[in-house]
């Protein structure tokens, strides 16, 4: 079975620094995605940025942006000029497509618990 | 808007009831899932559907049961044998095949037993 490891329960970080958040995991598969969540005080899950495994290239979105090592199996996420609505709970998740079709299910780590200080 | 409502937002419950979670998206996705996210922990499967009339279990679904008679909607019941179902419970939905396999949230029902 796969599992998460967010090894990090609590970071914090001063607006508009660069901050790095960790994430392993553990699979024998070749061919998966892995993602990483925010939740904030809100608790709704939002999606913050996407790998697939097949891909070298590391994943970037606007201030977001990962190191995806598949050879060590990490996943970490970088949040450059970091602001105050980025204060959240961020989560590293799994997935393992199913080849006929059709999503599996995502398996999450503990958690990070992020805090920005102005 | 296109998007994943649940309701209510928040829930209270008697022990040795059965209450129902509502969990309805307009994204015409075809899968749905319901997690359970307790404090403390990543979130964890109970239930999810590939499509209409058809569903399987998750890690926990001891406790739960669920529908699938349309495909906007994926109610999730939590019935008087789940032994403590004080939790957060978020719901999602996804399109496979689309290569995104992406799953999005809903904003999440708070169920608490009194």
């Amino acid at each position: 079975a796969q599992t998460v490891t967010q090894s990090q329960p609590e970071m914090s970080v001063q607006e508009a620094e660069t901050v790095t958040l960790s994430c392993t995991y553990d699979t024998s598969e070749n061919n998966y995605y892995l993602f990483w969540y925010k939740q904030p005080p809100s608790r709704q899950m939002i999606l913050v940025i996407r790998q697939e495994a097949y891909k070298q290239q590391n994943a970037t979105e606007n201030r977001f942006s990962v190191n995806f090592q598949k050879a060590a199996k990490s996943f970490s996420l970088k949040i450059s000029d970091s602001q105050l609505g980025d204060t959240a709970m961020y989560f590293c998740a799994f997935m393992k497509p199913i080849t006929q079709g059709g999503s599996e299910k995502l398996v999450f780590g503990k958690g990070t618990k992020l805090t920005v200080n102005p | 808007d296109g998007g994943i409502t649940q309701s209510p937002k928040y829930l209270f419950r008697k022990e040795g009831q059965n209450v129902t979670l509502s969990c309805e998206q307009n994204l015409n996705h075809d899968a749905m899932y319901w997690y359970r996210q307790d404090p403390g922990q990543g979130l964890r499967l109970i239930y999810y559907s590939q499509i209409v009339n058809d569903f399987q279990k998750g890690d926990i679904a001891e406790g739960y049961s669920v529908s699938r008679e349309k495909k906007e909607s994926f109610p999730l019941t939590v019935t008087s044998a789940q032994k403590n179902p004080t939790a957060f419970y978020l719901c999602a939905s996804s399109t496979p095949g689309e290569g995104t396999d992406t799953q999005y949230f809903g904003p999440g029902t708070r169920l608490t037993v009194l």
